[in-house]
């Protein structure tokens, strides 16, 4: 069965630090999604993605994040300067259609110190 | 208000019948989904249900839905300990955003042998 897969499943970073975090979506999915969990809280939606735009984002999704398909199969999200509170659990996820089921990856674990 | 709302914790017995309650916000929602997270994994999509239903059986998940009282609820029979998890309510809310999926704050189910 197709599935989500992100690189890499855990990274530790220095405070002010880029980071990239990468997925691959399902082959013949249009829309992508990026979603926090920050340790013991809900999971927050960042960012969608269509038509190699953003389509939606939250208001957590500031300055600092940005992100791309770079070709045909890898979504991913930056982070240009960390910060100790962007610690947290990154999940991506895919759809077929917009309003349809997200299918999501196992997540990246990023640790901020 | 915004919250999909979920009690924090349920504790049950191998083999006895789970019940998860969740009470989500928007009426008009088209989709409404039960997710499961282990421990330290990621977000597996477990069942979905359309509003126009009221109930959904697949195997040992039966989902009801009343969208009267905007209440979902998830029922586990015969739970294995391997049901131990999160599970969270989410929806996609036809207002404020129009493909970002909104998650409560999670169940934690502790299967007791």
């Amino acid at each position: 069965e197709p599935e989500v897969t992100q690189t890499p499943s855990h990274q530790v970073t220095q405070m002010g630090q880029e980071v990239i975090l990468r997925c691959v979506p399902i082959s013949n999915h249009l829309y992508f999604y990026w979603y926090r969990q920050i340790l013991g809280q809900k999971v927050e939606f960042l960012v969608s993605f269509y038509n190699n735009e953003i389509s939606e984002k939250s208001e957590i999704f500031d300055d600092q994040f940005s992100v791309e398909r770079p070709d045909g199969s890898n979504f991913t999200l930056k982070i240009r300067s960390t910060k100790l509170e962007d610690s947290a659990m990154y999940f991506c996820a895919s759809s077929e259609q917009g309003r349809e089921t997200q299918y999501f990856g196992p997540g990246t674990r990023l640790l901020v110190l | 208000g915004e919250d999909v709302e979920q009690s924090l914790f349920l504790s049950v017995r191998e083999g006895d019948s789970s019940v998860i309650n969740c009470t989500y916000t928007d009426s008009s929602s088209t989709y409404l989904y039960w997710y499961k997270q282990e421990p330290g994994a990621g977000l597996q999509l477990l069942t979905y249900i359309f509003s126009n239903m009221d109930m959904k059986q697949d195997q040992r998940l039966t989902v009801l839905l009343n969208k009267k009282d905007k209440h979902l609820s998830l029922r586990i029979a015969d739970t294995q300990t391997g049901d131990s998890a999160i599970y969270f309510c989410a929806e996609i809310p036809n207002s404020g955003g129009y493909q970002k999926v909104t998650f409560g704050t999670g169940t934690k189910l502790q299967v007791i042998p």
